[in-house]
């Protein structure tokens, strides 16, 4: 079946630690995204990727930076610069860019030690 | 800048009555609009969307939603509420157009149901 994974399901950080979360999917979307969600805060964009090498800042991409060489695969390097990383983080994708028809995967939660 | 207002963070009702769920919006143009259901520890899953067309929308697990233009609004209802619908429920807006990229998510609201 078709769909979105990320890993792992649980990180944790220790201070000054770069930590890297992975989503693969393999619905041949072309366009991709993370999002930070908070408690009572909905959902945030950090980055978004139309198409591979390339990828545009969202709402709060401080603190965080992406990669995307493949089509398939879109990692999340939560960096020491980010200084309150806790929060889950949920990989999406779509058909190209119709936003209309989004797919999610089922979330890494990040703590801090 | 588009905004997304869900009423109330928490919402309670009784296993077989209605559910309703408020969102509003702020955009000087109707754009497309959305809801999705969370449970614990997962991701999102689409519930319904409204880009065109008939104004009432129908999703899965029985609700349904309005656009009233308006009233600027796209409440989500359920003439029956079930155990298996307390979840986390988020409203969302998106720019109409292709190269639109951004959802714009409201805060959601946690509902319960009380058998």
């Amino acid at each position: 079946d078709g769909g979105i994974t990320q890993s792992p399901k649980y990180l944790f950080r220790k201070e000054g630690q770069n930590v890297t979360l992975s989503c693969e999917q393999n619905l041949n979307h072309d366009a991709m995204y993370w999002y930070r969600q908070d408690p009572g805060q909905g959902l945030r964009l950090i980055y978004y990727s139309q198409i591979v090498n390339d990828f545009q800042k969202g709402d709060i991409a401080e603190g965080y930076s992406v990669s995307r060489e493949k089509k398939e695969s879109f990692p999340l390097t939560v960096t020491s610069a980010q200084k309150n990383p806790t929060a889950f983080y949920l990989c999406a994708s779509s058909v190209g860019g119709r936003i209309e028809k989004l797919f999610f995967g089922s979330g890494t939660q990040l703590s801090v030690l | 800048a588009q905004s997304v207002t869900q009423l109330g963070s928490h919402v309670s009702v009784s296993e077989g009555a209605l559910v309703l769920l408020r969102c509003n919006y702020s955009s000087s143009v109707p754009p497309y609009l959305f809801w999705y259901v969370q449970y614990p520890n997962q991701g999102l899953q689409l519930l319904l969307k409204y880009t065109t067309g008939a104004t009432l929308v129908k999703g899965i697990n029985g609700f349904e939603a309005e656009f009233k233009k308006s009233e600027t609004s796209f409440h989500l209802t359920k003439p029956s509420a079930h155990m298996s619908d307390a979840a986390e429920y988020f409203c969302a807006v998106s720019d109409r157009g292709a190269g639109s990229y951004q959802l714009t998510f409201g805060k959601g609201t946690k509902l319960s149901v009380i058998p």
